[in-house]
């Protein structure tokens, strides 16, 4: 069935570093892909999202690349925070169902 | 604009006990999502709805009923709760309109214990 590996499941970075967080998918149809920031004690939240007909798209401190071939996208934070430290999920949705398949997430720790 | 909001936040319950989950939104979407949320296994699907009436069986659903009889509304119910079902489950919606995009919004959880 459907699938979504991300990687890795813990990543600990100095503030101010960057973070690089992994996803692949399989099934070549999905055509969206968001990633979430869920905070401790919160639903998660849209911090950015991508379409399978654009490579990269960047928001601030944070881009996102998919490369279709390979079936991956990654999300990537710049100049990391202490407020960045939360768990981030990767999602693919395949074209015509509105649904999402969602990674296992990744718990990001900024440390001071 | 309260968005997504879910009731109850907390509760427990005893093996066999029933009880319902309330999601209500006020975005005027057309889809809603029931997902159960557990350590190392991110979101899982667990029914959805395209549309006020409908249901549909997501990828977990043994153990689950849902029901939305408003649009704004998507019920989660458990008939007979077991600890398997210990979890904490989210809900979200989603417009069906393209143009405004695909983003499905969560609310902030139900924490769920069963004993």
């Amino acid at each position: 069935g459907e699938n979504v590996e991300q990687h890795p499941s813990t990543l600990s970075v100095q503030e101010g570093d960057s973070a690089v967080i992994k996803c692949t998918y399989s099934d070549s149809a999905s055509n969206y892909f968001p990633w979430y920031k869920q905070e401790l004690g919160k639903g998660p939240q849209l911090i950015i999202d991508i379409r399978s007909n654009v490579g990269e798209k960047k928001d601030q401190r944070i881009a996102v690349t998919l490369n279709k071939t390979a079936k991956h996208f990654s999300l990537h934070i710049t100049e990391t925070q202490p407020e960045d430290s939360a768990v981030y999920f990767c999602a693919a949705s395949p074209p015509g169902t509105y649904k999402y398949i969602f990674g296992t997430g990744t718990r990001l720790k900024v440390l001071a | 604009n309260a968005g997504v909001t879910q009731t109850p936040k907390f509760r427990v319950l005893k093996t066999g006990q029933s009880m319902t989950l309330l999601c209500a939104q006020d975005m005027n979407h057309e889809y809603m999502y029931w997902y159960r949320q557990d350590p190392g296994m991110g979101l899982r699907l667990i029914h959805y709805s395209v549309g006020e009436g409908t249901t549909a069986k997501g990828e977990v659903p043994d153990g689950y009923n849902v029901s939305r009889l408003k649009k704004q509304n998507f019920l989660l119910g458990l008939e007979s709760a077991a600890p398997s079902q210990t979890s904490v489950y989210f809900c979200a919606s989603s417009s069906d309109d393209r143009a405004l995009g695909e983003t499905q919004y969560f609310g902030p959880g139900t924490r769920l214990l069963v004993l």
